[in-house]
């Protein structure tokens, strides 16, 4: 069945380093790769999200990219701030109703 | 914009009674607007995906005749959790589905904390 992996589950990083989250997703026709952040108790929300037509997108300090033939995206986030802290999910869409498989998580804990 | 409100934020019940939780697309129309479920630590699980006019798709596993869903308006779905018992408890995100040229992408409510005593 179609699949989403995320890794790491858990990632810890220094104020100031760059952290990376990767996903494999398994189903070649999905054209549409987003992330969501979600803190504690809140909702997730979209912080970025890539398109099958091209293979990397930036947004300041997050950049978004895409490996269609691997079959994977990964998510970077440079300079780390303490409020870059929460739970990071990936996902692609299913082929079946417009709905979203989600990777696992990865919790990120950026130290001060 | 695309905003999606959920209501109400938190609900303690007994166990035995009926909640019902409602999500709204403030901004914008959404044809489809999704359920989901999140225990502590975990994924979000989806639930069903309800379409505007027509009856819900539930997942595997998920009990339609517990779990019901109506799609009255193109701005409003319910959640209704029929006799909710303790294993019940669990965090209710619903995420709407906004119709523009990216049909694809998703914007999720603040989510419902429920507690079944």
């Amino acid at each position: 069945g179609e699949n989403v992996e995320q890794h790491p589950s858990t990632l810890s990083v220094q104020e100031g380093d760059s952290a990376v989250i990767k996903c494999t997703y398994s189903d070649s026709a999905s054209n549409y790769f987003p992330w969501y952040k979600q803190e504690l108790g809140k909702r997730p929300q979209l912080i970025i999200d890539i398109r099958s037509n091209v293979g990397e997108k930036k947004d300041q300090r997050i950049a978004v990219t895409l490996n269609k033939t691997a079959k994977h995206f990964s998510l970077h986030i440079t300079e780390t701030q303490p409020e870059d802290s929460a739970v990071y999910f990936c996902a692609a869409p299913s082929s079946v109703g417009g709905k979203l498989i989600f990777g696992q998580g990865t919790e990120l804990s950026v130290k001060p | 914009g695309a905003v999606v409100s959920q209501h109400p934020s938190w609900v303690i019940c007994k166990s035995g009674t009926s909640v019902k939780i409602e999500c709204r697309s403030l901004d914008f129309q959404a044809t489809t607007m999704f359920w989901y479920r999140q225990f502590p630590k975990q994924s979000l699980m989806l639930m069903a995906t309800s379409n505007e006019g027509s009856k819900a798709t539930y997942e595997q596993g998920v009990e339609k005749d517990k779990f019901l869903i109506n799609h009255a308006s193109l701005t409003l779905s319910t959640l209704t959790v029929t006799s909710a018992h303790p294993e019940d408890s669990s965090f209710y995100i619903c995420s709407a589905r906004d119709g523009g040229v990216y049909t694809d992408t998703q914007y999720f409510g603040p989510g419902t904390r429920l507690t079944v005593l």
